[in-house]
């Protein structure tokens, strides 16, 4: 299986400030993602990162918001810009496509991002 | 569109009792299907997945699930819950990619909290 290394698990942040959340696994993949879970709720997508190119937003999330990079097959980076309350939820890393066993059709995920904004 | 129904919110079970917890999913072909657990404070745990073949899936911790098409169902079942099965559970639909079958982006039912009685 894939091992996803989340930074930071946790974090406090005042509002009006940017949080950059860095997910690295441990093997090549296809496919990196990056959810939301606002507290009490289920996991929203925000958006694919793609290598090398702009990620893939879904609808209700924005690049000015959510800038995400991935530079290369094992990692990628979410910031969560000009923060607000609104904005507490856990963030998630999740890849698939193993590139380097045949368990390339599972999706794992990290252990999250927590993130308050006071 | 892709969505994921799980129309039970919160459920108790007695602790050896049997479970299973409901999933329905809307998707044009047949799709990858996923159930996970999110224990408190916790990452998500793959549970048990489908993509093809046997419609009876065997999962980690004593659970199975059932394909089935014609219901466009997916239900989680366990013969005798354990206190430490007490969890929040998320049933997920995938569609595969051409990338040698990696999972694309999951749309996640809103998920059910389990409560297991003494």
């Amino acid at each position: 299986s894939a091992v996803i290394s989340q930074k930071p698990s946790r974090d406090i942040c005042q509002r009006g400030t940017s949080l950059t959340i860095q997910c690295q696994v441990d093997s090549q993949v296809t496919m990196m993602f990056w959810y939301r879970q606002q507290p009490g709720q289920s996991l929203t997508l925000i958006a694919t990162a793609n290598q090398g190119s702009e990620a893939t937003y879904e609808s209700g999330f924005v690049i000015d918001k959510f800038p995400i990079s991935r530079p290369n097959l094992t990692f990628s980076t979410l910031t969560v810009s000009n923060m607000s309350p609104e904005d507490s939820s856990i963030y998630l890393c999740s890849v698939s496509g193993l590139r380097s066993t045949l368990m390339n059709t599972e999706a794992f995920f990290g252990q999250g991002t927590r993130l308050t904004v006071v | 569109a892709q969505s994921v129904t799980q129309p039970d919110i919160h459920i108790t079970v007695s602790e050896g009792a049997s479970l299973e917890l409901r999933c329905n999913y809307s998707y044009g072909a047949t799709p990858y299907l996923f159930w996970y657990v999110q224990s408190p404070g916790q990452g998500l745990q793959l549970l048990l997945k489908y993509f093809s073949g046997d419609t009876l899936v065997q999962g980690i911790k004593g659970f199975e699930a059932e394909f089935k098409r014609s219901q466009s169902s997916f239900n989680l079942r366990k013969p005798s819950v354990h206190w430490s099965d007490a969890a929040e559970y998320f049933c997920a639909v995938g569609a595969p990619l051409n990338y040698g079958g990696a999972t694309n982006k999951l749309i996640f039912g809103t998920g059910t909290l389990l409560a297991v009685q003494p």
